[in-house]
């Protein structure tokens, strides 16, 4: 199966705290995609990764692609309320169709 | 651009209903794509289409479900009839090349 599982499921932490939330799959994939999804929009892609071992920084979100690349992190450096929201990662499959991870939801009190 | 849009962005109806949903992608993409998202099963693809053919409904999860696109700016995703457990968000989003864009949603609550 396609199955992508993040971990964990719900993450709620404090204003200036550090934090990864992980992607894994059996699977290997070409490229991986994440997104954060705000309550009431759609989600918003992030960053995509593409070569095994691969480091993305976007301010203070750190993503990396695992060297099998079956697996990918997300980091926050200290969080803030504004990152709260559901993390979504994403694999493409076929012709450009996204599946999508089972998600984490971020909670970042002030 | 004004982003993907999607009409109506809440929708309350009762069993039994039909129930249409409204699409306008983005001007140039190529590809639209319907998912549906619930707190337990978090986003599936329902069905997508390139150039405003249907590739994908392997998604969609009975007849009672239907996409249509017939034209490039225009797609639309019916329930007929409707069932409580089609409550969900409604997520159209459209591409060219990697890079996906998704509207609003629409918040379909059948009672």
């Amino acid at each position: 199966t396609q199955l992508l599982e993040q971990s964990p499921q719900f993450l709620s932490i404090q204003e200036g705290e550090n934090l990864t939330v992980y992607c894994n799959s059996s699977s290997v994939f070409s490229s991986l995609q994440w997104y954060r999804q705000e309550p009431g929009e759609g989600p918003v892609l992030l960053v995509t990764v593409v070569t095994g071992g691969e480091v993305k920084k976007l301010k203070r979100l750190t993503f990396q692609f695992g060297d099998a690349r079956k697996d990918s992190s997300l980091h926050i450096t200290a969080a803030q309320p504004g990152d709260t929201g559901l993390y979504l990662c994403a694999r493409q499959t076929g012709a450009n169709n996204l599946f999508f991870g089972t998600g984490t939801r971020l909670t970042v009190i002030p | 651009d004004a982003g993907v849009i999607q009409s109506p962005r809440h929708e309350v109806t009762e069993m039994g209903q039909e129930v249409t949903l409204r699409c306008k992608p983005i001007s140039g993409h190529d590809y639209l794509f319907w998912y549906r998202q619930t707190m337990m099963r978090g986003l599936e693809l329902l069905i997508y289409f390139n150039n405003n053919v249907p590739i994908d409904d392997s998604g969609m999860p009975e007849d009672r479900f239907s996409a249509k696109m017939p034209n490039a700016s225009f797609s639309t995703l019916k329930i007929q009839p409707s069932e409580p457990r089609d409550s969900a968000v409604y997520f159209c989003a459209s591409s060219k090349g990697a890079l996906a864009l998704f509207g609003p949603g629409t918040r379909l609550t059948v009672l």
